[in-house]
């Protein structure tokens, strides 16, 4: 099994919808997870840290389940230049130096 | 401005000739980590380094070796290059690791490799 798995997609979703992706991770004693956003064959960036309560950042929604081991990642009102891959990063369990990329979800918004 | 700056961003060679890739960073980050990214893997990293002169393998580390002389450099050595290391190959660098913490990793461009 992957240490992070995420659902490739490609999402394609229409301007002003909102859409949701999941990631799984395997390892529970997991500390950290984010979302970083790449546009085609540019570098990382980061999205939004996941905290445990969850938290919100304007239209991005983000939330953990450590029970099932999966974090999400809702974008409300879609807009064309949300149109990326979104990776899924969590931490190696006890090497906070080590991280470990989702090979991303592709979402396309379209008008 | 605040960045990581790797060169060169596009690099055609030959199997065997030796190449480095450079990485730096301004922000005075202590944590610095190169990875590469090939389709269907996403993100795998190669070497990371905690701090000056501390260096450590990821988890594809075979045919590379990376030093960390000074803090805001930490480039990437192919010795001998191989086909296999055809990748775009992607430096970051954050403030620092503690154990739990959340530290945001900030990307350089990224350098396109071929080896032919």
């Amino acid at each position: 099994r992957k240490e992070v798995e995420q659902d490739p997609g490609p999402f394609n979703v229409p301007e002003g919808a909102t859409v949701a992706f999941n990631c799984t991770y395997s390892n529970s004693a997991s500390q950290s997870f984010f979302w970083y956003r790449q546009d085609c064959r540019k570098e990382p960036k980061l999205l939004m840290s996941v905290y445990s309560s969850g938290n919100e950042d304007g239209r991005f929604t983000a939330q953990l389940n450590r029970a099932s081991q999966y974090i999400s990642l809702l974008i409300r009102d879609s807009k064309l230049s949300d149109s990326a891959t979104y990776l899924c990063v969590v931490n190696r369990a006890g090497t906070a130096s080590k991280l470990t990329f989702g090979t991303g979800t592709r979402l396309q918004v379209t008008l | 401005e605040a960045q990581v700056t790797q060169n060169p961003r596009y690099l055609i060679t030959v199997t065997g000739k030796k190449l480095t890739v450079t990485c730096s960073q301004n922000m005075n980050h202590e944590y610095m980590s190169w990875y590469r990214q090939d389709p269907g893997l996403g993100l795998r990293q190669i070497y990371y380094s905690m701090n000056v002169e501390v260096t450590d393998k990821g988890d594809v580390p075979e045919g590379y070796k990376v030093s960390r002389k000074e803090k805001r450099n930490f480039p990437l050595i192919l010795e001998s290059p191989s086909p296999n290391q055809t990748s775009l190959y992607f430096c970051a660098s954050s403030l620092s690791w503690i154990q739990g913490a959340q530290e945001t990793q900030y990307f350089g461009p990224g350098t396109r490799l071929l080896v032919l």
